[in-house]
């Protein structure tokens, strides 16, 4: 089955505890992305990928890093979670380095709390 | 100013009406537009794209493009209440051609 996996779905942490959030596609997408989603602010883009070793930075980048080894996986890292952060995360991707008429496939949300 | 504005509603509607979404956007350049659908708890999943000024049908759902006042309608023709989820405008730039930037969504509740 076509699908973008995120591991895990619930974390909920402690300030400045490093965690990683996983986001595997078996589609053989191009491009890959991480989104937040907080009430009244919509999704916003933190950071892109358009193949393996490009990333690029989205609207809220700071606090977040990322690295893209492999086409199927973009691992989503905090090095210092703070509550601020807080919030619902997406993973997508497309299949093309080119977007402009391809939709997104969006991974099932990974729900964080940083307390 | 906002890439993409949407009207947050909540829009309510009864069944068997047409649901009418609105977006704007301030790029012009923009070159893709996009409505997904959310349900609670779930992830956005794409319902319509348009590429083109004027209309695009697909089923009960027709996606209205108009460059020229830079806004991107959805109309939701005999609406039913699984349609009531939250509805997402999506806008590609087309100058960078990398980066999305999708609205705050608007809320839609078909009453039976």
């Amino acid at each position: 089955e076509a699908q973008v996996t995120q591991n895990p779905r619930y974390l909920i942490t402690v300030t400045g505890k490093k965690l990683t959030v996983t986001c595997s596609q078996n589609m053989n997408h191009e491009y890959m992305s991480w989104y937040r989603q907080d009430p009244g602010l919509g999704l916003r883009q933190i950071y892109y990928s358009m193949n393996v070793e490009v990333t690029d930075k989205g609207d809220v980048p700071e606090g977040y890093k990322v690295s893209r080894k492999e086409k199927r996986n973009f691992p989503l890292i905090l090095e210092s979670p703070s509550p601020n952060q807080t919030s619902l995360y997406f993973c997508a991707s497309t299949p093309r380095g080119s977007l402009l008429r391809d939709t997104q496939y969006f991974g099932p949300g990974t729900r964080l709390t940083v307390l | 100013q906002k890439e993409v504005e949407q009207n947050s509603g909540p829009l309510s509607v009864p069944e068997g009406a047409i649901a009418s979404l609105n977006c704007t956007y301030s790029d012009r350049g923009s070159q893709s537009f996009f409505w997904y659908r959310q349900y609670s708890g779930k992830s956005p999943e794409l319902i319509m794209s348009i590429y083109s000024n004027g209309d695009k049908e697909d089923g009960r759902f027709t996606a209205q493009l108009n460059k020229a006042s830079q806004y991107v309608s959805l109309l939701i023709r005999d609406s039913q209440p699984s349609d009531s989820a939250t509805y997402l405008c999506a806008v590609n730039p087309g100058n960078t051609g990398n980066q999305f930037y999708f609205g705050t969504g608007t809320s839609l509740t078909v009453i039976p």
